[in-house]
C-alpha cells in the first residue's frame, strides 16, 4: 500500500460525458502528479501540482482540467470524453517534488476509465 | 524534450539473469528511475540513480552512466513473480519535477 488513494477504481460513462477522478496524497506529501496510461502504452504525464498551484503540465488535453485542494487532495475532471479517453490515470505523490530530495513517486491503484 | 528507449519485451527463464538496457537523451539530468508494474496495478519503486555506477538492492541491481544517457536494471534469480513490465525514468533538474517514463520493457519469466 502506497498510502495514495484513488477514487473511483472504475468508471465506465458514455461519450460526451464529463467525470471527476479524485487523490488524495501519502500523509504530509506536497506534489500531486497525474499520469494517464492507455492500453499498452507508458505513463503519460498530464500535470504536477505543489502545495495547491500548478507546476508542470505535460500532455494534458483541454478537455481535461486539475486542481489540488488546501488538504492537498487532487481532482482530475475529464469533459466531452471520447472513446479514446478510455485509459487508466495515475495519480502519485512526492514528498516536496523538488530537487531537494530523492523524488520517489508513490502511485495510488489508479482510476480505469471506459467510455463507452 | 526527451527520448527514453526500452525493448519492448524480452523472455527469460525462472532461476536466470536478465539485463534491461534504458537509452535516454536530455538535458538537466537529475536522476534516473525504475519502476515495476504488473499488469493493470500500480507501479512500484524499484531503484534509483543519479551518479554514475552501479545500486544493489536484493536481486535487483540498477547502473546508470551519465556520459552514455545509458542504465540498466539487473535481475537475478529470476522468480515467476518478476513476470511484469519494467519501466525506466528520467527527471531533469528543472526545480519542481516530474518523472517521464518509458514505454516499458514487459518481462515474460518462463519456468
Amino acid at each position: 500500500d502506497s498510502g495514495v488513494t484513488q477514487t473511483p477504481k472504475h468508471l465506465i460513462t458514455a461519450t460526451g460525458q464529463r467525470v471527476t477522478l479524485r487523490c488524495s496524497p501519502r500523509s504530509g506529501d506536497l506534489s500531486v502528479y497525474w499520469y494517464q496510461q492507455s492500453l499498452d502504452q507508458g505513463l503519460q504525464f498530464l500535470i504536477q501540482y505543489y502545495n495547491g498551484e500548478e507546476r508542470a503540465k505535460g500532455n494534458i488535453l483541454e478537455r481535461f482540467s486539475a486542481q489540488q485542494f488546501p488538504d492537498l487532495h487532487s481532482e482530475l475532471n475529464l469533459s466531452s470524453l471520447e472513446l479514446g479517453d478510455s485509459a487508466l490515470y495515475f495519480c502519485a505523490s512526492s514528498e516536496t517534488g523538488t530537487s531537494m530530495n530523492t523524488g520517489e513517486l508513490f502511485f495510488g491503484e489508479g482510476s480505469r476509465l471506459t467510455v463507452l | 524534450g526527451q527520448n527514453i528507449d526500452q525493448p519492448t519485451e524480452m523472455t527469460a527463464t525462472e532461476g536466470a539473469i536478465v539485463q534491461i538496457n534504458c537509452t535516454y537523451q536530455t538535458s538537466g539530468f537529475n536522476g534516473l528511475f525504475w519502476y515495476q508494474q504488473h499488469a493493470g496495478e500500480a507501479p512500484t519503486f524499484l531503484s534509483y540513480n543519479v551518479l554514475d555506477g552501479l545500486e544493489e538492492k536484493g536481486r535487483f541491481s540498477s547502473f546508470l552512466s551519465r556520459s552514455k544517457g545509458y542504465s540498466y536494471l539487473l535481475l537475478k534469480e529470476l522468480q515467476m513473480k518478476d513476470s511484469a513490465s519494467y519501466l525506466c525514468a528520467v527527471r531533469r533538474n528543472t526545480g519542481f519535477q516530474k518523472l517521464v517514463f518509458g514505454t516499458g520493457t514487459r518481462l515474460l519469466v518462463s519456468p
